[in-house]
């Protein structure tokens, strides 16, 4: 089964950039989303097809996948974002996948 | 306003049943896939099942295959997911999500505001 794997923290500086990974076997021929989730809340995407923001996620946002890992980058931290983040991709054998999380805390 | 509203949830002995439900509005229900995606308490998302928009699609992972099913019923605009031989390890907020084509039909643009499935004697 195809399995991905993030860091389970990330902690960054307010106002620096914050980078999630995504490592996954060849993980860059694959659509990677991601997602935001804040305690008691359902998830929110926040970026599709590796790269591409739904409408009203901030440009601080980003995300870039190649080889065996996808990464979300966080520009400009805010203390807003603190929130566990998820990858999640489509693999035709296990369907969907999503990584275990990273929570992002923001000092 | 597209609004996913999940129901049914609540307290269940093991062995047990529950019939969940996702009751869709704002948008063009019979045009999109649905996914149930789970998350026990203090966990991480866990994809559960998958039914396509015209029903023809239908998967499950590995750990609920022969326990639950998914189906919907395109005139009430509703997805269900009838759970069986529940388990202490299925307790979890259940969340179902639409799957919109234009990410490689493998995405969830909405989600519901979930519903709390608890599994305990």
């Amino acid at each position: 089964s195809y399995e991905v794997t993030q860091p389970f923290s990330v902690s960054v500086a307010l106002g620096q950039t914050a980078r999630i990974t995504c490592g996954g076997n060849k993980i860059g021929s694959k659509n990677v989303h991601w997602y935001q989730q804040k305690p008691g809340q359902a998830p929110v995407m926040i970026i599709y097809r590796d790269s591409s923001r739904p409408s009203g996620i901030p440009e601080r946002f980003s995300g870039s996948n190649s080889g065996d890992t996808a990464t979300l980058t966080i520009s400009r931290a805010q203390a807003g974002d603190e929130a566990d983040y998820y990858c999640q991709v489509w693999d035709s054998k296990t369907y969907v996948v999503f990584g275990g999380g990273t929570k992002l805390t923001v000092l | 306003e597209v609004q996913l509203v999940e129901s049914g949830g609540g307290l269940v002995q093991p062995g047990g049943s529950l019939r969940l439900s996702c009751a869709a509005s704002g948008f063009t229900f019979t045009t999109y896939s649905i996914n149930w995606v789970r998350q026990a308490p203090g966990k991480g998302l866990e994809w559960v099942s998958y039914i396509s928009s015209s029903t023809t699609t239908i998967y499950y992972a590995d750990f609920v295959k022969g326990r639950f099913t998914i189906s919907r019923d395109n005139a009430k605009n509703s997805v269900y997911l009838q759970m069986n031989s529940l388990r202490d390890e299925d307790t979890a907020v259940y969340y179902c999500a639409r799957v919109p084509v234009y990410c490689g039909g493998d995405c969830h643009d909405y989600w519901g505001q979930g519903t709390l499935v608890t599994v305990s004697s």
